[in-house]
């Protein structure tokens, strides 16, 4: 099973609005990476936030980190039809490897 | 600057035939790891290496080896395919001293078993 899991699975908006997704996972961990994938490419990375930090900013992209509630949320303000794209998760936990959660699909629609 | 590099792209193979998937990480990163990705599933660890050695493994199955060369390139091996082994295949880099590490994916090799 997944440590991650993320919320909604399927989310279509209207360009220019904002798009909330979030994760929960189920151990402690190091940090938390949030990833976007075109349909069937690659994996980007978009952004890394460490287990004491609670915001972390990247242009367009804001990520909370909230450890008590195991949970992160990613925001993507005035969302463009380019972001169309599935968001995921990934833990670290201090393993030798990262636990993806199911995945955000998000349509931005023009 | 360098990315991890995967090759081949695409690989097209029968039944019960064998694949060998290469992954190049990025230069001075220390480990590597495995990533299975089936259609409209999330990316699955398969198994990661640490300075060569194997240091974690996911659910991969019997079938697949994989190593870690003197390079610190990678090759995950698959013999006796079988359909469902039809996936895009990630390998992703870091570098682990860090505090933090941070994970960067290759573009991923996707295999069709026919």
């Amino acid at each position: 099973s997944q440590q991650g899991e993320e919320d909604p699975q399927a989310l279509s908006i209207q360009e220019g609005e904002n798009a909330t997704m979030n994760c929960s996972y189920k151990t402690s961990i190091n940090n938390l990476q949030w990833y976007r994938q075109n349909s069937g490419r690659g994996l980007v990375h978009l952004i890394l936030i460490r287990s004491n930090e609670r915001e972390k900013h990247s242009g367009r992209l804001r990520v909370t980190l909230d450890t008590s509630k195991k949970s992160s949320s990613l925001l993507i303000t005035a969302s463009r039809a380019a972001d169309t794209a599935s968001y995921f998760c990934a833990t670290f936990s201090g393993t030798y490897k990262y636990i993806f959660g199911t995945g955000t699909r998000l349509k931005v629609l023009a | 600057a360098a990315g991890v590099i995967q090759s081949p792209r695409h690989l097209i193979k029968e039944k019960r035939e064998t694949a060998t998937l290469k992954c190049y990480p990025i230069p001075r990163h220390d480990t590597v790891y495995w990533y299975q990705q089936g259609p409209g599933q999330d990316p699955q660890f398969l198994i990661s290496f640490y300075e060569k050695m194997q240091s974690d493994k996911g659910s991969i199955p019997d079938r697949f080896s994989a190593q870690q060369f003197s390079d610190y390139h990678s090759e995950l091996n698959m013999s006796s395919l079988e359909l469902g082994d039809s996936a895009l295949y990630f390998c992703a880099s870091s570098l682990i001293g860090l505090a933090e590490p941070e994970q960067f994916f290759g573009p991923g090799t996707r295999l069709t078993v026919l």
